[in-house]
C-alpha cells in the first residue's frame, strides 16, 4: 500500500536561514507526490507537486522540493525562511488508482515555526 | 482557498442531531473530496465522487452519507451515528482526466457537538 511519512512533528527556524521539511514515501510504481500549506483554520493550499521530470520541482512562494529517487524522499525547502511561512504543512502521495478513482494519502503534518 | 466555499463554518450539534455540511464549486471540477482532520492524524477520506451520482466511501465512512446530484455541490451529512464528529472537515475538489491533477480546498467547517 501507498504511504508517506513526515518524521518531525514539528520544525523551528530563524528568519532568514534555510528550512527544510522532510517527507518519505513508500509507493509501487511511479511516485506522483504533493506538498501542502495549512494556516489556522484554513483549508489547504496547494504548494507543488512532482510528477515526472526535474527532481527539483519549483512551487509557490519560493518553496521548492527535491525529489530523490533512491532515499524515497521529497523534502520541502526554502533558502530563507520568513515568519509568514509558519503554518501546517503537508505531504501528500497518489493512492494507486483502483476502478478509475484516484486520491490522495497525507501525511500527519509538520508544524513550521519561524522565529524573528 | 479558490473557487470552492464551505459552509457553515462553525457548526454546532447536539448529541442524535443530524448535520449537513455543504460544499460548493465553480471550477467546473469533476471530481470532489471530504476529508476529516484531527489533531495529530493529517486529513482522512471520508467519501468521494469521480462523477454526478456517483460516490465511493473513502477510509472512514461509517457514520457519514452524501449525495452528487450536481456537479458543483458534494453536501456531507454527519449523522447521529458518527460517536465522535467533533473536527475539523475539508473539501476539495479535482478536474478528470489525467489522474495527476491536483486537488483543491475549501476553506472548512469546524463542527463541534455540545
Amino acid at each position: 500500500a501507498q504511504s508517506v511519512a513526515q518524521p518531525e512533528d514539528q520544525v523551528n527556524v530563524a528568519e532568514g536561514n534555510p528550512l527544510t521539511v522532510k517527507c518519505t514515501y513508500s509507493v509501487s510504481g511511479n511516485p506522483y507526490l504533493f506538498w501542502y500549506v495549512q494556516y489556522p483554520n484554513r483549508g489547504l493550499q496547494f504548494l507543488l507537486k512532482y510528477i515526472t521530470g526535474d527532481n527539483l520541482v519549483k512551487g509557490s512562494y519560493g518553496f521548492e522540493a527535491e525529489f530523490n529517487k533512491s532515499q524515497t524522499s521529497f523534502h520541502l525547502k526554502k533558502p530563507s525562511a520568513l515568519v509568514s511561512d509558519s503554518a501546517l504543512y503537508f505531504c501528500a502521495v497518489r493512492d494507486t488508482p483502483s476502478g478509475g478513482y484516484n486520491k490522495l494519502i497525507f501525511g500527519a503534518g509538520t508544524r513550521l515555526a519561524v522565529h524573528p | 482557498d479558490g473557487g470552492i466555499t464551505q459552509s457553515p463554518k462553525y457548526l454546532f450539534r447536539k448529541e442524535g442531531q443530524n448535520v449537513t455540511l455543504s460544499c460548493e464549486q465553480n471550477l467546473n471540477h469533476d471530481a470532489m473530496y471530504w476529508y476529516r482532520q484531527d489533531p495529530g492524524q493529517g486529513l482522512r477520506l471520508i467519501y468521494y465522487s469521480q462523477i454526478v451520482n456517483d460516490f465511493q466511501k473513502g477510509d472512514i465512512a461509517e457514520g457519514y452519507s452524501v449525495s452528487r446530484e450536481k456537479k458543483e455541490s458534494f453536501p456531507l451529512t454527519v449523522t447521529s451515528a458518527q460517536k465522535n464528529p467533533t473536527a475539523f472537515y475539508l473539501c476539495a475538489s479535482r478536474t478528470g482526466g489525467t489522474s495527476t491533477d491536483t486537488q483543491y480546498f475549501g476553506p472548512g467547517t469546524r463542527l463541534t457537538v455540545l
